[in-house]
């Protein structure tokens, strides 16, 4: 089984429409994170937390919100989606310092907003 | 604030050559320097991660050497093959322990 999970893996949604993207990870870690993928820009990070209290926004957190349901489920919500919101939406996790560093990525959601 | 940019954008080359992929970053106060591979409409897997305070690190035919002190890192790939055709891209991790990526080298390799 993947160590990082998404659902749904594709998504096609309308303007105004509220929707929710999930995330779940087995590795135990304690951080993770949310990027979208855009062609030509590379990954920017939306949100990140550090641990279930812990919150934070990344480079481009508008129209965006997150929710740390326990260590291991990470969601993204969309309030009210826009077309420029269409991208490939990544979760990631990490074990945090201390630990070999590596980021483990999940395989991506690709929303697209009509 | 750190960018991290990749050169070529996009390479086509022939199996079984020795290739380099090239990264650089502006900020040289980085925790660590990771390679990732991305298969079309894939996630992304993690190659090989340098720490700041080491000069390469080696996994297979792959070997990722860092130069801090010039803002660079670079991708090795020895005698490539068909099956490495995917984006690879860096990503820098920094002071604000978020990673700052790069927008990838497509890389082809055909028989």
């Amino acid at each position: 089984d993947a160590d990082v999970t998404q659902t749904p893996r594709n998504r096609i949604t309308k303007t105004g429409k509220r929707i929710m993207l999930e995330c779940s990870q087995t590795k135990g870690h304690d951080r993770m994170y949310w990027y979208r993928q855009d062609p030509g820009l590379g990954l920017r990070l939306i949100y990140y937390s550090f641990d279930v209290k812990d919150i934070n926004k990344g480079e481009i957190s508008d129209g965006y919100s997150v929710s740390r349901q326990a260590q291991a489920k990470f969601s993204l919500s969309l309030e009210s989606a826009i077309p420029n919101q269409t991208a490939l939406y990544f979760c990631a996790t990490n074990p945090g310092t201390g630990f070999p560093d590596t980021q483990y990525f999940g395989p991506g959601t690709r929303l697209t907003v009509l | 604030k750190q960018e991290v940019t990749q050169i070529p954008a996009a390479l086509s080359v022939p199996e079984g050559e020795n290739l380099v992929l090239n990264c650089s970053f502006t900020d040289s106060a980085i925790y660590n320097l990771q390679w990732f591979r991305q298969d079309p409409g894939k996630g992304l897997t993690s190659l090989l991660l340098i720490q700041s305070s080491q000069r390469e690190q080696t996994s297979g035919r792959l070997n990722a050497s860092l130069d801090k002190s010039s803002g660079r890192s670079t991708l090795y790939i020895a005698a490539s093959q068909p099956g490495d055709s995917a984006t690879y891209l860096c990503a820098a991790r920094g002071s604000t322990d978020k990673l700052i990526f790069g927008t990838g080298t497509r890389l082809q390799v055909f028989p």
